[in-house]
């Protein structure tokens, strides 16, 4: 079955970087791109960016766009997602979700509590 | 404010139905991107509920049912049951922001 495993939470302090895992499984993980979406506290949902896992090309949104970085390592069927210059409005839950603004998310991970506390 | 507009909440007593509206524009539901709807209870993932305006993955009860018409979206649910009540978001394709977008999501209560 498919399955979508996150990294496990984070506590870091302003200004540092996070880098979430997203380990993909019971499918070719080539055949289908990722996104992430976050969520504050108590927020909706805040799509974040896309990476197409067969050649690499990635879309992010503006908001974050210049701080975050997707990539992939197709060896491990994992993609990942490091967002940099950490501010207490980047304290979210990070879901990694498969599929694309077509089709919708059919999967997503379990997601990733970041807190970012001084 | 979110790019789709959604009601904050709506309500309803077990075995009625209610609907949640996704109000967008010329730029995304407006100009033809589909709507994807996804129910979220609380502490969890996101769950897709119906993708490309209409449809149920397999496992998702017929209760549940999406419609697009102009620049907005519904999302019907009939036979309420205690078990719905969660957060409803809807999801499309904004291109001139070039970003997906989501609306701001609609708590489900059932009394």
């Amino acid at each position: 079955q498919v399955q979508l495993v996150q990294s496990g939470a984070e506590v870091k302090r302003p200004g540092a970087s996070v880098k979430v895992s997203c380990a993909a499984s019971g499918y070719t993980f080539t055949t289908y791109d990722i996104s992430w979406v976050r969520q504050a506290p108590g927020q909706g949902l805040e799509w974040m960016g896309w990476i197409s896992t067969n050649n690499g090309n990635t879309n992010y949104a503006q908001k974050v766009h210049g701080r975050v970085t997707l990539t992939r390592d197709t060896s491990t069927s994992t993609a990942y997602m490091e967002l940099r210059g950490l501010t207490s409005d980047d304290t979210a839950v990070y879901y990694c979700a498969r599929g694309n603004y077509r089709s919708g998310y059919e999967y997503w991970g379990q997601g990733t509590l970041a807190t970012v506390s001084s | 404010q979110s790019v789709l507009t959604q009601p904050p909440s709506v309500s309803g007593a077990p075995g009625q139905r209610v609907t949640i509206s996704c109000t967008g524009s010329s730029s995304n539901i407006g100009a033809d991107y589909d709507v994807h709807w996804y129910q979220q209870l609380p502490g969890t993932a996101p769950k897709l509920l119906i993708y490309v305006n209409s449809n149920r993955p397999s496992g998702v009860p017929d209760r549940f049912s999406g419609s697009k018409s102009g620049t907005s979206a519904s999302l019907a649910i009939t036979g309420l049951q205690v078990e719905d009540e969660a957060d409803y978001y809807c999801q499309s394709y904004d291109s001139s922001l070039r970003v997906v977008v989501f609306g701001g999501g609609t708590k489900l209560t059932v009394l």
